[in-house]
C-alpha cells in the first residue's frame, strides 16, 4: 500500500512500551485499523478508531490518531514476547467502491526477553 | 466455524504452469478479497469481489483472474505463473458495511521457479 507507509522494523526489551507508527494520505477515512499477524497465519483485527476521535484505549493497546498530520500510532504498553509480530495499519479510503482495505507495508516487532 | 479457508496452503510451480488458489467462507459475508503480501510490501490487493456476481480489480491485477462462484466462494487463478508471482497470498471476506472486520484466511504460499 503505498498511500500508508510504516517503518519496518521495530526492537524493544520485554516489559518496555512500543510504539508502531503509520502515517496515511486519505483524510477522508472514515476509520483506520490495526491488524497484527502472526508467523505463518493470516491478519487478524487487533483494534480500530473512529476518525472523529484522538484516542482509544483497550488494555495495553493505545491508538492516537493526529488527523491534521495524518499520524496514526499504536502504543503497546509492558510489551512482552508473545507480541513479537508484524503489525500493519490499515484504512478505507473513501474513494473506493469495494469497501476494501489500504495496507501499510506492516512493521515487524521484535521483542527481546 | 471454520471462518476463511484457503487451499493448498502451499504450492511450487514452474514458470508458465497454471493453477488456482481456492476460497471459502463460511460467515456469509458479501465482500471477499485476494491480496498478495511481498516483504516490505504489506498486502496489495489483487481482484476484490463486493457482493455474488461482480468482480473488479484491484492494484496489481495483472496475471491473474477470479471468480466469485457463488457467495461463499471466491478463487484466483494464474493462468501463466511467473517468478514475480512468487508471494504469498491472502483471501479476506467482511459483511457489507461501512466499518466492519475483515477475517483472513491463512494465507497459500506459492514459489514459482
Amino acid at each position: 500500500g503505498e498511500d500508508v507507509e510504516q517503518s519496518l522494523f521495530l526492537s524493544v526489551r520485554e516489559g518496555d512500551s512500543s510504539v508502531i507508527n503509520c502515517t496515511y494520505t486519505d483524510s477522508s477515512s472514515t476509520y483506520l485499523y490495526w491488524y497484527k499477524q502472526e508467523p505463518g497465519a493470516g491478519l487478524q483485527l487487533l483494534t480500530y478508531i473512529f476518525s472523529n476521535m484522538d484516542m482509544k484505549q483497550d488494555q495495553r493497546l493505545t491508538v492516537l490518531l493526529n488527523k491534521k498530520d495524518k499520524h496514526l500510532s499504536l502504543r503497546i504498553a509492558d510489551t512482552q514476547t508473545g507480541d513479537s509480530a508484524i503489525y500493519f495499519c490499515a484504512e478505507i479510503p473513501n474513494n473506493n467502491a469495494g469497501n476494501m482495505l489500504t495496507f501499510g507495508g506492516g512493521t515487524r516487532l521484535m521483542v527481546k526477553p | 466455524n471454520a471462518g476463511v479457508t484457503q487451499t493448498p496452503k502451499f504450492q511450487v510451480l514452474k514458470t508458465g504452469q497454471s493453477m488456482t488458489l481456492q476460497c471459502a467462507q463460511d460467515m456469509n459475508h458479501n465482500s471477499m478479497y485476494w491480496y498478495r503480501q511481498d516483504p516490505g510490501m504489506g498486502l496489495r490487493l489483487i481482484y476484490y469481489s463486493a457482493s455474488e456476481g461482480t468482480t473488479d480489480k484491484g492494484e496489481v491485477p495483472n496475471g491473474y483472474n477470479v471468480s466469485r462462484l457463488n457467495k461463499r466462494e471466491f478463487s484466483l487463478r494464474l493462468e501463466s505463473a511467473a517468478p514475480s508471482q512468487t508471494s504469498v497470498y491472502f483471501c479476506a471476506s467482511r459483511r457489507w458495511g461501512e466499518n466492519t472486520e475483515a477475517f483472513f484466511g491463512q494465507g497459500t504460499r506459492l514459489t514459482v521457479v
